[in-house]
């Protein structure tokens, strides 16, 4: 089975531009979660869907946003960046059964705001 | 709100040594899950170890082992017979059955010294 997939890989911008990362999870997986990992908070999360809903949502400002397609693939969108949103942006899925309780991450796409 | 403390920033332990890294968390639920993920230098995060909250015997997968403390809130790795390839970030998760959001401690990075 091929695991998540994140495209790109890599994205440089400037502040006040906009982003979209994409995610596309393990075939099955209806789930998808996105997360936010710098140096020095650690991973927060972002939020996550499940069948094109959010489900579950974090602390973050409106300027992050998602949303969900019905494949399961899902896109992550921040927009007016700011030089503080450079991190790894990790996106992960989960399946059913006992794969319901497991996230299985990405290789993540790593963000720079200049 | 749910909390996860990995008080060790960083740990180094000898080839073909044990390493117990420490997590502790906060929570007022009953029914959970508990993650050990790993994160080598090439970022890719995967699973080491899950356990059950309602399971009193502790997860083993094979040189890695947890030991669950529920009352006392502690879910520490046991690593044995330490490998170079065990270097990495480790980072403890928490997940309340009822919901899909994870809450990740903010790591502990290992080092496995030749």
């Amino acid at each position: 089975k091929a695991g998540v997939t994140q495209t790109p890989r890599y994205l440089i911008k400037t502040r006040g531009q906009q982003v979209t990362l994409s995610c596309s999870p393990i075939s099955g997986h209806r789930s998808v979660s996105w997360y936010q990992q710098t140096p020095g908070q650690g991973l927060q999360f972002l939020f996550e869907y499940f069948s094109e809903t959010q489900r579950n949502k974090g602390n973050f400002p409106g300027r992050f946003s998602g949303r969900q397609f019905s494949n399961s693939r899902s896109e992550m969108n921040v927009s007016t960046l700011e030089l503080g949103d450079s991190a790894l942006y990790l996106c992960a899925s989960s399946g059913t059964g006992r794969d319901t309780d497991t996230q299985y991450f990405g290789p993540g796409t790593r963000l720079t705001v200049l | 709100a749910q909390t996860v403390t990995q008080s060790q920033p960083e740990m180094s332990v000898q080839e073909a040594e044990t390493v117990t890294l420490s997590c502790t968390y906060d929570t007022s639920e009953s029914d959970y899950y508990l993650f050990w993920y790993k994160q080598p230098p090439s970022r890719q995060m995967i699973l080491v170890i899950r356990q059950e909250a309602y399971k009193q015997q502790n997860a083993t997968e094979n040189r890695f082992s947890v030991n669950f403390q529920k009352a006392a809130k502690s879910f520490s790795l046991k690593i044995s017979d330490s490998q170079l390839g065990d270097a990495a970030m480790y980072f403890c998760a928490y997940r309340h059955w009822g919901t899909y959001k994870y809450i990740f401690g903010t790591g502990t990075r290992l080092k496995v010294l030749a």
